[in-house]
């Protein structure tokens, strides 16, 4: 049983382009919403996270949107970059409840950004 | 770089063989992870250590066994691995197993023959 819903599972963005990720979830004990960004060769890491009492988190050129209602929450990367090419994992954690270690992960995304 | 420090990078290993992966932090983290990734899928959870004991541990087979000899340090011991074990295993750490986000290391890449 899938938790988080992760789409699309690869997207090509043009340079300067808005890059556009989304999740879904269905446990609403999920109080935790962390992006990771993971290189090839390298281990997944923090990028941008959220609590549902936000609606929107800016950190440079990354943003989540987050729709509780909806339980959807997404990453825009404004200003796409080659570098920023990876595959991005949104994941979800029930944080109040302690098991922090339990990091649902969606599928991923494999951003390709052509310069 | 990352602050958590897994070695060997890569290791080959035959099914008889007996080896151990390493991590270490120095971040003051009291809760250590292994994670098991297969190649385009996401991160699962193998063992968690909260204050250098094990809590949990997610159904894993016998071959891989834990260890925590001290708050800084995380090892995973194989032994008589299968082909399909083949995978990159990730250490993570964070400051307690509630509130707080995973720092991953960079990972070990395994391949059994």
């Amino acid at each position: 049983q899938q938790q988080v819903k992760q789409s699309p599972q690869s997207l090509i963005v043009q340079k300067g382009g808005i890059s556009i990720i989304n999740c879904a979830y269905e446990n609403t004990a999920f109080d935790y919403f962390p992006w990771y960004q993971q290189f090839p060769g390298k281990g997944p890491a923090l990028l941008i996270a959220i609590r549902p009492d936000v609606s929107e988190k800016k950190e440079g050129r990354f943003t989540i949107s987050f729709n509780k209602s909806a339980k959807q929450f997404s990453l825009h990367i404004m200003d796409s970059q080659p570098g920023d090419s990876a595959t991005y994992f949104c994941a979800a954690v029930p944080m109040s409840g302690g098991s922090n270690y339990k990091l649902t992960f969606g599928k991923g995304t494999l951003l390709t950004v052509n310069p | 770089d990352t602050e958590v420090t897994q070695t060997p990078k890569h290791l080959v290993m035959g099914m008889t063989n007996k080896k151990s992966l390493k991590c270490e932090q120095h971040m003051g983290h009291r809760a250590m992870y292994w994670y098991k990734q297969k190649a385009k899928k996401p991160p699962e959870v193998m063992f968690v250590y909260s204050y250098e004991k094990l809590s949990i541990n997610e159904s894993v087979p016998s071959r891989f066994s834990p260890e925590c000899p001290n708050s800084s340090l995380l090892n995973l011991h194989l032994h008589a691995l299968q082909p399909e074990d083949s995978a990159l295993y990730l250490c993570a750490s964070s400051l307690q197993t509630g509130g707080s986000p995973l720092h991953f290391g960079n990972g070990t890449r395994l391949t059994v023959t």
